[in-house]
């Protein structure tokens, strides 16, 4: 199976700044990776499909890097509201695997 | 709009039997393959089985191969989880998906005596 593995656990952030999370994969999973963030009580919400897409409805500051073994979501000017949890998921082959989870919390 | 609504949770004792259904609309539902998520209380992600469009191909995780079976009904719109020997650690919630950033509610299951 795919391990995925996510860095930090957990960031402190100041609204505004800049940040990145990773995702490394145990093997290359092409670009067939996705970000989803969580807030409690919710469903995750889809940020970015296959590495770098974009989705509608999801604001400009997040984006998505990397292929292979190596993600990153970066999330440009952080605002309160995206103090929730993220996830990282491979779809490249099953079982398809979720990374644990980078949690933001503010600083 | 896409919907996905999940059913079908509940309290169940170890070793008992449950099914989970998932009903959707907003798009073809018989033209896309469909799955089922899960999350332990205050854990995380964990993807636990494929149906393809058309019933052709099915695929679990091992935590549940031999113990769940997906299927749907393309004339109802519906995915269902059947759930059997129900352990303490399947207490979770359940979403249903189609990839693409949809998924459903979800619906809380617990197994405890």
């Amino acid at each position: 199976d795919v391990v995925l593995t996510q860095s930090p656990a957990t960031l402190s952030v100041t609204p505004g700044e800049r940040i990145s999370l990773s995702c490394r994969a145990s093997e290359s999973v092409d670009t067939y990776l996705h970000w989803y963030q969580q807030k409690p009580n919710e469903s995750p919400r889809l940020l970015i499909k296959y590495a770098s897409q974009s989705i509608s409805g999801i604001p400009s500051r997040f984006s998505g890097s990397g292929s292979g073994t190596d993600f990153t979501l970066s999330i440009n000017g952080v605002e309160l509201e995206d103090l929730s949890i993220y996830y990282c998921q491979q779809g490249n082959s099953l079982p398809y695997t979720f990374g644990a989870g980078t949690k933001l919390e503010l600083k | 709009e896409v919907q996905l609504v999940e059913s079908g949770g509940g309290l169940v004792k170890p070793g008992s039997s449950l099914k989970l259904s998932c009903v959707a609309s907003g798009f073809t539902f018989s033209s896309y393959g469909m799955h089922w998520i899960r999350q332990a209380p205050k854990k995380g992600l964990e993807w636990i089985a494929l149906i393809y469009y058309d019933s052709s191909n099915k695929y679990y995780a091992d935590s549940v191969k031999g113990r769940f079976t997906i299927s749907r009904d393309n004339s109802k719109n519906t995915l269902y989880l059947e759930m059997n020997s129900l352990r303490s650690e399947d207490t979770a919630m359940y979403y249903c998906a189609k990839w693409g950033g949809y998924w459903g509610q979800g619906v809380m299951v617990t197994v405890s005596s």
